[in-house]
C-alpha cells in the first residue's frame, strides 16, 4: 500500500522559500502516475499547486507557476516542491498525493503539513 | 480556470437521512468528477471518482451521478462516521479545482 509523507519547516517568514519533500513509500514513482502537491489554507477549501510526472513533465497552476518549483528524485523515492518569495497567503497544509491511477484522481494522500508564514 | 460550486454549504441531517450534496462546474468536465471526505485536522479521503465509481473500502450508501456540470453525491442512510466535510474536484482541465465543501452536520 502507497504511503506519502510530507516535511519541511513549518515556520518562514515572508519572502523565503518554502521548500517541501513527499517521501513516497510502498509504490515505486518510477512505476509512473503523477504526483501532485495540494494546499489548504486554514478554514478554506483545497487548492491544487502543481503535478509532476515520474519523467519530469509537470503542470503548475498559472496562479503560482512564476514562484513555483516542482522536482522528482526518483533514486530517493521522492518528489519536492519549492515556493519562493511566500506572503502570509501561502499560510496552509500542505498535502502531497498520488494522481492518476486509471482513472482516478487523488487516490492516496500524505498527511499534510502545516507551513505559517509569519514575520 | 474552472470553478467548482457545491450546495448547501451546510447541511444538518440526523443517522438513517438520506442526503445528497451537489456539485455545479463553470463548464463542462465531462465525466471527470471526484469526491472527497475530510474530517477535521485530516486528509481528504478519497470516496468516488470518474462521477460514479465507488474507491475501493467505501460503503455502498455512497453514490454518485451527473455529467457535464452538474454532479451530486448521495448518501442513503447516514451513519455517525459520515458526520464529515465533502468536496468534489474536478480534473478534466488543469489547474485541477475543487469545491470550496459541504459541511454535513447533526
Amino acid at each position: 500500500q502507497v504511503q506519502l509523507q510530507e516535511s519541511g519547516p513549518g515556520l518562514l517568514k515572508p519572502s523565503e522559500t518554502l521548500s517541501l519533500t513527499c517521501a513516497v513509500s510502498g509504490y515505486s514513482i518510477r512505476s509512473g502516475y503523477y504526483w501532485g502537491w495540494i494546499r489548504q489554507p486554514p478554514g478554506k477549501g483545497l487548492e491544487c499547486i502543481g503535478n509532476i510526472y515520474h519523467t519530469g513533465r509537470t503542470y503548475s497552476n498559472p496562479s503560482l507557476k512564476s514562484r513555483l518549483t516542482i522536482s522528482v528524485d526518483t533514486s530517493k523515492n521522492q518528489f519536492s516542491l519549492k515556493l519562493s518569495s511566500v506572503t502570509a497567503a501561502d499560510t496552509a497544509v500542505y498535502y502531497c498525493a498520488r494522481f492518476g491511477v486509471g482513472p482516478r484522481a487523488f487516490d492516496s494522500w500524505g498527511q499534510g503539513t502545516m507551513v505559517t508564514v509569519s514575520s | 480556470d474552472v470553478q467548482m460550486t457545491q450546495s448547501p454549504s451546510t447541511l444538518s441531517a440526523s443517522v438513517g437521512d438520506r442526503v445528497t450534496i451537489t456539485c455545479r462546474a463553470s463548464q463542462s468536465v465531462s465525466v471527470w468528477l471526484a469526491w472527497y471526505q475530510q474530517k477535521p485536522g485530516k486528509a481528504p479521503k478519497p470516496l468516488i471518482y470518474k462521477t460514479s465509481s465507488l474507491e475501493s473500502g467505501v460503503p455502498s450508501r455512497f453514490s454518485g451521478s451527473g455529467s457535464g456540470t452538474d454532479f451530486t453525491l448521495t448518501i442513503s442512510s447516514l451513519q455517525p462516521d459520515d458526520f464529515a466535510t465533502y468536496c468534489c474536484q474536478q480534473y478534466n482541465d488543469y489547474p485541477y479545482t475543487f469545491g470550496q465543501g459541504t459541511k454535513l452536520e447533526i
